[in-house]
């Protein structure tokens, strides 16, 4: 059974840029999260995702969205990036009591 | 509002002695709480989960976890560390089983021959 699948592995992106990441869930889960992880800030919460809804939605700028797909892949852009989104994001997905996680993107801004 | 605190930073142990993560956690509700464990350029995996079935649960390679509500703590202990446990902890909680999940700062675990 496939894994998370999580693309690109590496991004390098210019301040002021948008980027858009990929997140291909396991087989027959439809929720799909998605952490920023940093240095500074630890893991922290960005959205969720059920059936193409966002569920929950952490606290970040509007800068920060994403969306779902039907069949369950998931996107998150970050549009106007800034110096400080440079970090390590990671999607999840998860059935009835249990979370994966992919190995996640590392983005860097320059 | 729902927080956990993970106690040490940073863990250092021989090879074959104990390990004890130490977490506490603030719930308003009966929470969920978890124990993941990320190794270097790795994804997060899942060491146990409690959701208010056996206060002392058992995960995978050897490490069990017990809930204590008096303490509001859930601390993460093995018997002997190996030195394929050196990786960063996660003590987790969340309210909304696995919708949100809001983690601890981490502690590293060093193990030492």
């Amino acid at each position: 059974k496939a894994g998370v699948t999580q693309t690109p592995r590496y991004l390098i992106k210019t301040r002021g840029q948008q980027v858009t990441l990929s997140c291909s869930p396991i087989s027959g889960h439809r929720s799909v999260s998605w952490y920023q992880q940093t240095p500074g800030q630890g893991l922290q919460f960005l959205f969720e995702y059920f059936s193409e809804t966002q569920r929950n939605k952490g606290n970040f700028p509007g800068r920060f969205s994403g969306r779902q797909f039907s069949n369950s892949r998931s996107e998150m852009n970050v549009s106007t990036l800034e110096l400080g989104d440079s970090a390590l994001y990671l999607c999840a997905s998860s059935l009835e009591g249990q979370a994966f996680f992919g190995q996640g993107t590392r983005l860097t801004v320059v | 509002a729902q927080s956990v605190t993970q106690l040490d930073s940073h863990v250092s142990v021989s090879e074959g002695t104990p390990v004890l993560l130490r977490c506490n956690y603030s719930s308003s509700y009966s929470p969920s709480l978890f124990w993941y464990v990320q190794h270097p350029n790795k994804g997060l995996q899942l060491l146990l989960k409690y959701t208010s079935a056996a206060t002392l649960v058992k995960g995978i390679n050897g490490f069990e976890a017990e809930f204590k509500k008096s303490e509001t703590s859930f601390h993460l202990t093995k018997p002997s560390a190996h030195m394929s446990d050196a990786a960063e902890y996660f003590c987790v909680v969340s309210n909304t089983g696995f919708q949100k999940l809001v983690f601890g700062t981490g502690t590293r675990l060093l193990v030492s021959p």
